[in-house]
């Protein structure tokens, strides 16, 4: 089994819709939470980090459950720039100096 | 947010060639920095771990003797790939642990694209 493992898409959403990302993780001494969004041919970068109170930015809503060793983000209201694929992201430690795990990702296309 | 750069951001070379990709912090130091590799519709796969001032860690199955790394000040760690074959066409990223904030993130550098024909 993969230490991380997400959606397998594509998600093809019109424009407006809300979409939602799963992702599931094997190490239950996880520590930390990622997602980050990749373009095609770049960086991934980083969308937010995921706390077990949930966490929000603007359209997009992160949620963590510890307990399903669960992750999954939220996307409200759609824009084509939303297209991109995502990467829930898992760290074992607790600090940037400790190795993350990265899932396969899940690409998202908005379509107008 | 932090920033780090790589370079080159190209490069194609014939096989058997070794090819050096320079990863730097550009406004802060980074004492860990980590090299993946990222094959067409795959996600980003950990090589090594680089730590200043001593030898980089391998995750298992990539050979320490082809991949060199060098992390010998605190903005700058370098990948030469030795003996490049064609296999070895991929996207290498690196990324720096030691911004201050936020302390948990690791910051991805653009990338560079390897081409071996």
């Amino acid at each position: 089994r993969k230490e991380v493992e997400q959606d397998p898409g594509p998600f093809n959403v019109p424009e407006g819709a809300t979409v939602a990302f799963n992702c599931t993780y094997s190490n239950s001494a996880s520590q930390s939470f990622f997602w980050y969004r990749q373009d095609c041919r770049k960086e991934p970068k980083l969308l937010m980090s995921v706390y077990s109170s949930g966490n929000e930015d603007g359209r997009f809503t992160a949620q963590l459950n510890r307990a399903s060793q669960y992750i999954s983000l939220l996307i409200r209201d759609s824009k084509l720039s939303d297209s991109a694929t995502y990467l829930c992201v898992v760290n074992n430690g607790r600090t940037s100096y400790d190795k993350v795990i990265f899932g396969p990702g899940t690409s998202l296309s908005v379509i107008p | 947010g932090a920033v780090v750069s790589q370079h080159p951001s190209w490069v194609i070379c014939k096989s058997g060639t070794s090819v050096k990709i320079e990863c730097r912090s550009l406004d802060f130091q980074a004492t860990t920095m980590f090299w993946y590799r990222q094959f067409p519709k795959q996600s980003l796969m950990l090589m090594a771990t680089s730590n200043e001032g001593s030898k980089a860690t391998y995750e298992q199955g990539v050979e320490k003797d082809k991949f060199l790394i060098n992390h010998a000040s605190l903005t700058l760690s370098t990948l030469t790939v030795t003996s490049a074959h064609p296999e070895d066409s991929s996207f290498y990223i690196c990324s720096a642990a030691g911004a201050s904030e936020p302390q948990e993130t690791q910051y991805f550098g653009p990338g560079t694209r390897l081409l071996v024909l």
